[in-house]
């Protein structure tokens, strides 16, 4: 069974720009769950998508948006790209909404860098 | 939410020594968690998990601990391994909110 893919593993943006990343879950799979990671802080939760319904948000400005579609497969947008947006943004797949009582599954990761 | 660290704490150990890594985790409600690893240049993947209604579990060489009372998880990795080395997470579970993930602890294993 193939496991969560992002593409693209790697992107370089210039300030100003926007971008689409784009996680396809694991076959079954209904919820889909981004997250920015940086060194200073962390694995935030952006936000999570359930039968493409945005089921829950983090505290990220409006500036960071997505949308799942009816594969499950799931795009996550960020426009007028800031130099702080630099980071591994990941998607994780699970069975039920919110990972309830059952375990996320993570991609490899969507490497940005904003010069 | 629940706001995670700015500093990543490091632990060191002898290949072959038992590794504890600990988690104080910020919501009492909290009623699942789940410990990932993550290695460089990969997403995060799973360890073990526990619910709320127990205090232990044990899987192939780590063991989860939990105690609701100070809100503190830990994972015990037996007879730690080169490959153990990364960077481990726990996160926590409200019934269905999204994961809270901690700051991470890196363990590096000493040959």
């Amino acid at each position: 069974k193939a496991g969560v893919t992002q593409t693209p593993r790697y992107l370089i943006k210039t300030r100003g720009q926007q971008v689409t990343l784009s996680c396809s879950p694991i076959s079954g799979h209904r919820s889909v769950s981004w997250y920015q990671q940086t060194p200073g802080q962390g694995l935030q939760f952006l936000f999570e998508y359930f039968s493409e319904t945005q089921r829950n948000k983090g505290n990220f400005p409006g500036r960071f948006s997505g949308r799942q579609f009816s594969n499950s497969r799931s795009e996550m947008n960020v426009s007028t790209l800031e130099l702080g947006d630099s980071a591994l943004y990941l998607c994780a797949s699970s069975l039920m909404a919110g990972g309830m009582n059952t375990e996320a599954f993570f991609g490899q990761g969507t490497r940005l860098t904003v010069v | 939410g629940e706001s995670v660290g700015l500093h990543l704490p490091t632990l060191s150990v002898q290949e072959g020594d038992n590794s504890i890594i600990n988690c104080a985790y910020s919501n009492s409600a909290s009623d699942y968690f789940i410990w990932y690893k993550q290695e460089s240049g990969k997403g995060p993947q799973f360890i073990i998990d526990i619910r709320s209604n127990m205090d232990k579990r044990q899987g192939q060489r780590v063991t989860v601990l939990l105690n609701k009372t100070v809100k503190h998880l830990s994972l015990q990795i037996a007879a730690t391994q080169p490959g153990d080395s990364a960077v481990y997470f726990c996160a926590e579970n409200n019934y269905g909110q999204n994961f809270v993930f901690g700051p991470g602890t890196r363990l590096s294993v000493l040959p």
